[in-house]
């Protein structure tokens, strides 16, 4: 069935830090995927949608991108800030279930220390 | 503007009692979410509908009911509370489904003694 396996459980960075998250997905058809925030006392929001292999989204200075080749979606940011201090969910449109769920990442909650 | 508004906040239950989470959209979206988001667990989801009076089973169903009287409402009902069940719950909506993004609301914190 479809997967999403997102690593990084916990980061914690620096200001003007670098920021590289990394989610492997596992499905048989083209699928949609996901990037969400989600502040403290806060319901996730969408940050970021990639749709179509090897493109690329970019929103608030975070940058999305797929590769098909490697199964594999990373979120980055050139520089966090303190404010980027959230948990940020990868996921994947369930192409194999009707498309009617996303499939979740675990989250990977990210500390900035100014 | 557009949103999804939940219902209690946050709410203490007894174990073996009734509880109902209630959710709210104004977004005119036909498909609604719930979802428990547990540490080191991420986000599951419970029930979603895709019409009114209609409900389907999520990943992790059990313990769980779920009602949609209108498009714009979806409750989630704990029949009988169990500790385990002690999570935060989000409700969510979305336009068409999978390939549309989610609207979530701001969750309810539920702890059951």
């Amino acid at each position: 069935g479809d997967s999403v396996i997102q690593m990084q459980g916990q980061v914690t960075l620096s200001e003007n830090d670098f920021l590289f998250i990394n989610c492997t997905y596992s499905t048989t058809g083209y699928p949609t995927l996901f990037w969400y925030v989600q502040y403290s006392g806060e319901g996730p929001q969408l940050l970021l949608q990639v749709t179509t292999a090897n493109n690329k989204g970019s929103s608030r200075g975070f940058e999305a991108t797929y590769d098909k080749g490697t199964t594999s979606f990373h979120l980055q940011k050139t520089s966090v800030q303190e404010i980027d201090s959230a948990v940020y969910y990868c996921a994947m449109s369930g192409v194999n279930t009707g498309n009617y769920k996303y499939v979740f990442g675990a989250g990977t909650r990210l500390k900035v220390i100014a | 503007e557009a949103a999804v508004t939940q219902s209690p906040r946050s709410k203490v239950a007894v174990t073996g009692g009734k509880v109902t989470l209630s959710c709210h959209q104004t977004n005119n979206h036909d498909y609604m979410y719930w979802y428990r988001q547990d540490t080191g667990h991420g986000l599951r989801l419970i029930h979603y509908s895709y019409v009114a009076d209609s409900t389907e089973k999520g990943d992790i169903p059990d313990g769980y009911k779920a009602s949609r009287p209108s498009q714009e409402n979806f409750s989630l009902i704990l029949e009988l509370a169990s500790l385990s069940q002690t999570a935060v719950y989000f409700c969510a909506s979305s336009e068409t489904g999978g390939n549309s993004d989610y609207t979530f609301g701001s969750g309810t914190r539920l702890l059951v003694i």
